[in-house]
């Protein structure tokens, strides 16, 4: 059965420090990883994977995917209050089911 | 526990034509949201039910859009007539406390891929 993990659930920090969001995934027929940020309403895109080992930046966040382990981490640097939402993790197929979502890794950046 | 469910997984259908999406939320899950991906990475919302009631319906792009959760069990939305730029992924998600709501989790679907001919 499809399944991706993020960890941790949740996380609490300080303004300033720099976290590491962990997706992992057990899909057939992997076309793609994605990770969003949701705040409100709905989860805003941040990156899209699809090759191992290429590192994608915006800004203080980054992103990279490792095929052959089946992981992908977020990186945020330098965090900011208003880094605080749910991060989460989505692998897009592609036969079958469309997508498979993590359940969301809630980070909280206290000032 | 069953996640959250959608049928169909694909639907190919023509310009002008009616479809309809299908979503089963997690069992006791007051909220269901509807969403939809196209062209590209971006999620838009669509609308918010809490039970039957719909709370917040302001990302539905117009009138041949109708969703509906009677019940406050599973919810469809309906597409009529549907146009080639309703073309895209729509997710639906549920959730036990509304979205911003501390420790709220919400759940997403794997999605419905429409594709408008």
């Amino acid at each position: 059965e499809d399944k991706v993990v993020q960890s941790p659930l949740s996380l609490v920090v300080h303004e300033g420090d720099t976290v590491t969001l962990n997706c992992s995934y057990e899909v057939t027929n992997f076309r793609s990883l994605l990770w969003y940020k949701q705040e409100k309403k709905a989860p805003t895109f941040l990156f899209m994977l699809t090759s191992s080992g290429i590192e994608k930046k915006s800004g203080r966040l980054s992103s990279i995917l490792d095929k052959k382990e089946l992981f992908s981490i977020l990186n945020i640097t330098a965090t900011q209050t208003g880094d605080s939402a749910v991060y989460l993790c989505a692998v897009e197929k592609n036969y079958g089911q469309n997508f498979v979502f993590g359940p969301g890794t809630r980070l909280s950046v206290l000032p | 526990e069953a996640g959250v469910t959608q049928f169909p997984s694909h639907s190919v259908i023509e310009k002008g034509q009616t479809v309809t999406l299908r979503c089963d939320p997690i069992s006791g899950h007051d909220n269901l949201y509807w969403y939809r991906r196209v062209m590209g990475k971006e999620i838009k919302f669509l609308l918010h039910f809490v039970k039957e009631s719909k709370q917040d319906e302001s990302g539905m792009p117009n009138n041949r859009f109708l969703a509906e959760r009677t019940g406050g069990t599973y919810s469809t939305l309906k597409v009529q007539p549907a146009e080639l730029e309703d073309s895209g992924v729509y997710f639906c998600a549920s959730s036990q406390d509304p979205v911003g709501v501390a420790r709220n989790e919400q759940y997403f679907g794997p999605g419905t891929r429409l594709t408008v001919t």
